[in-house]
């Protein structure tokens, strides 16, 4: 099965700085890298993800990038407002067992 | 999402009752998953089903059963409840491979 990383479990950033969040996964068989945040008391929702023939993707402060020879891709928030505080997820895989999640990075903005 | 419920949203139920949590979709995917979510633990997964007639044993099944009724719904049952089966639960439907899971809400259980 799939093994799956995610640092740092907890990041406090200022308002309007940048956060970056890493994920690192065992199966080079993985096609599929989404990421999902969930807000307190929410169920997770996806934001951004991203397939395995493509490198970046961005979608207005977030993008995600991707590094399929390391086995590791990223979620980036640029700019980060309020709003942006919850957890995310990354969840690779897209394989017969569908997605394994990692177990969270608790995202903290400071004003 | 509003396409994925689940029912009952709480529950508070005695060691060794049998509890049933019920998720249906009405987005038409096939593939239906029941995920609990503890802290710090993030979503770990219980059992899943591809259609009516297929349903796989997750990372966690022991102490859980599954039935998926028709492919609108999936339900997840406790046979004898627990403590340590005090979470967060979560189902979600999908269309395949690669393709984004739906969340239902979520149903808070505890076991006392």
């Amino acid at each position: 099965g799939e093994n799956v990383e995610q640092h740092p479990s907890t990041l406090s950033v200022q308002e309007g700085d940048s956060a970056v969040i890493k994920c690192t996964y065992s199966d080079s068989a993985s096609n599929y890298f989404p990421w999902y945040k969930q807000e307190l008391g929410k169920r997770p929702q996806l934001i951004i993800d991203i397939r395995s023939n493509v490198g970046e993707k961005k979608d207005q402060r977030i993008a995600v990038t991707l590094n399929k020879t390391a086995k590791h891709f990223s979620l980036h928030i640029t700019e980060t407002q309020p709003e942006d505080s919850a957890v995310y997820f990354c969840a690779p895989g897209g394989g017969a067992d569908g997605l394994t999640f990692g177990k969270g990075t608790h995202l903290i903005i400071q004003p | 999402d509003a396409d994925v419920t689940q029912t009952p949203r709480n529950r508070i139920t005695k060691t060794g009752k049998r509890i049933m949590l019920e998720c249906s979709q009405t987005k038409g995917h096939d593939r239906m998953y029941w995920y609990r979510q503890d802290p710090g633990l993030g979503l770990r997964l219980i059992y899943y089903s591809f259609d009516v007639k297929d349903i796989n044993k997750g990372e966690i099944s022991d102490g859980y059963s599954v039935s998926r009724q028709a492919q609108a719904k999936f339900s997840l049952s406790l046979e004898s409840a627990i403590p340590n089966q005090t979470a967060l639960y979560f189902c979600a439907a999908t269309r395949g491979h690669g393709d984004t899971q739906y969340f239902g809400p979520g149903t808070r259980l505890t076991v006392l």
